[in-house]
């Protein structure tokens, strides 16, 4: 399996507080994802990072932001929690290399906003 | 900007029936195209994978999948279904090049499978 590891795997949070979800890699890739995962809805990029400091936003950005200072790690922070946010997320790295770009995934974080 | 679109929210087959999910990609140029599945609770792993030559690929767990530019599609297959394939899948898009590492995911097929 690939190595990354997302932290909390479980959180349940009150509404309008800030909330920050972990991504980390031991495999040097250089594409990072955060993905949010509802009912009928499939998983949705929220934002994205294809090096230290380089971030890009996705389809359902607003609301949350991210830093990556380390090629290893990927934060992912809702500034002040709301109830649509609840959802599971997911982390995904890809490697940068012609025959070589698939995505691996981490385990998910489940996340409630009450 | 790039799209899928999975027209069926959810398929029932019997076991040992042939299988075939649809995806249709919208991209501009030569896409990335993946098929992934996803099992109740866990993550999504990578069934097949296209980027050029071949136009069927095959993957694991006996799937293929076929990628036709003039339908803009790339539907996965299975001959015989077995009840394991149970499970969510997923057909994606992605782009390749410094900023423009984008990977966009249909919104899913649900499978169930009668014995």
């Amino acid at each position: 399996d690939a190595g990354i590891t997302q932290s909390p795997r479980h959180k349940v949070t009150e509404t309008g507080t800030p909330v920050t979800l972990r991504c980390h890699q031991t495999e040097n890739h250089r594409y990072m994802y955060w993905y949010r995962q509802d009912p009928g809805h499939g998983l949705r990029l929220i934002h994205y990072s294809y090096g230290v400091k380089d971030t890009d936003k996705g389809e359902v950005s607003d609301g949350y932001s991210v830093s990556r200072s380390k090629t290893e790690d990927f934060l992912l922070t809702l500034e002040s929690a709301t109830s649509s946010q609840t959802s599971v997320y997911f982390c995904a790295i890809r490697q940068q290399g012609m025959g070589d770009t698939e995505a691996f995934f981490g385990q998910g974080t489940r996340l409630t906003v009450v | 900007a790039q799209s899928v679109t999975q027209p069926d929210i959810h398929i029932t087959v019997s076991e040992g029936a042939s299988l075939e999910l649809r995806c249709n990609y919208s991209y501009g140029a030569t896409p990335y195209l993946f098929w992934y599945v996803q099992s109740p609770g866990q993550g999504l792993q990578l069934l097949l994978k296209y980027f050029s030559g071949d136009t069927l690929v095959q993957g694991i767990k006996g799937f293929e999948a076929e990628f036709k530019r003039s339908q803009s599609s790339f539907n996965l297959r299975k001959p015989s279904v077995h009840w394991s394939d149970a499970a969510e899948y997923f057909c994606a898009v992605g782009s390749y090049g410094g900023s423009q590492g984008n990977l966009i995911f249909g919104k899913g097929t649900k499978l169930s499978v009668k014995p």
